[in-house]
């Protein structure tokens, strides 16, 4: 069975560019959650959808945004990249908002 | 705001050996806890999980302990293998919460 998947793998983008990142879930499983990993630390969540609605927003800008699409695939969109938001993206995928969570392997954005 | 940390940043263990990585946690909320390994290029990988009406949860060579006194747990890894080599994070969360909050990590590191 296929886990998560994520897209692209690695990213370079310059400092002022905007970014989309792509996440597709687990097959069944309705909910997807974002998190950012700065190198040496733990992740750290920035949104979680639930059947296309958003049900939690971590303490990001509103540079970052998100969505959930009727497949319960997802995307994250961040404007006006800065150097600090160079990190590995990950999304994760539950059956319920509020179920175990599945990680993919995760964007790399580097920002120059 | 409250947060999940680890007591021991790095840790060295003999290969065969058991290993015990610890984690204290601040939220008194908090009554669901993951253990996740992230290996180098990877997303976290689900270890197990233990809710907060126990105290003591088996896997396959994994135990999780938790203390609700002192608001601490523990993973143990027994008989470790090289592929045991990662990072491991803690996690919370609570029921009806949308996030999971993840520790800095430890890194584990089995010598041959």
């Amino acid at each position: 069975d296929a886990g998560v998947t994520q897209s692209p793998t690695h990213l370079i983008k310059t400092r002022g560019q905007h970014v989309t990142l792509r996440c597709s879930p687990i097959s069944g499983h309705k909910s997807v959650s974002w998190y950012q990993q700065v190198l040496g630390q733990g992740p750290q969540f920035i949104f979680q959808y639930y059947e296309k609605e958003e049900r939690g927003r971590g303490n990001f800008p509103d540079r970052f945004s998100a969505r959930q699409f009727p497949n319960y695939s997802s995307e994250l969109n961040v404007n006006a990249l800065l150097l600090g938001d160079s990190a590995l993206y990950l999304c994760a995928s539950s059956w319920r908002a509020d179920n175990e969570q599945f990680f993919g392997p995760g964007t790399r954005l580097t920002v120059l | 705001g409250e947060s999940v940390g680890l007591h021991l940043p790095t840790l060295s263990v003999q290969e065969g050996d058991n290993s015990i990585i610890n984690c204290a946690y601040s939220n008194s909320a908090s009554d669901y806890f993951i253990w996740y390994k992230q290996e180098s290029g990877k997303g976290p990988q689900f270890i197990i999980d233990i809710r907060s009406n126990m105290d003591k949860r088996q896997g396959q060579r994994v135990t999780v302990l938790l203390n609700k006194t002192v608001k601490h747990l523990s993973l143990q890894i027994a008989a470790t293998q090289p592929g045991d080599s990662a990072v491991y994070f803690c996690a919370e969360t609570y029921f009806g919460n949308e996030k999971l909050t993840f520790g800095t990590g430890t890194r584990l590191t089995i010598i041959p």
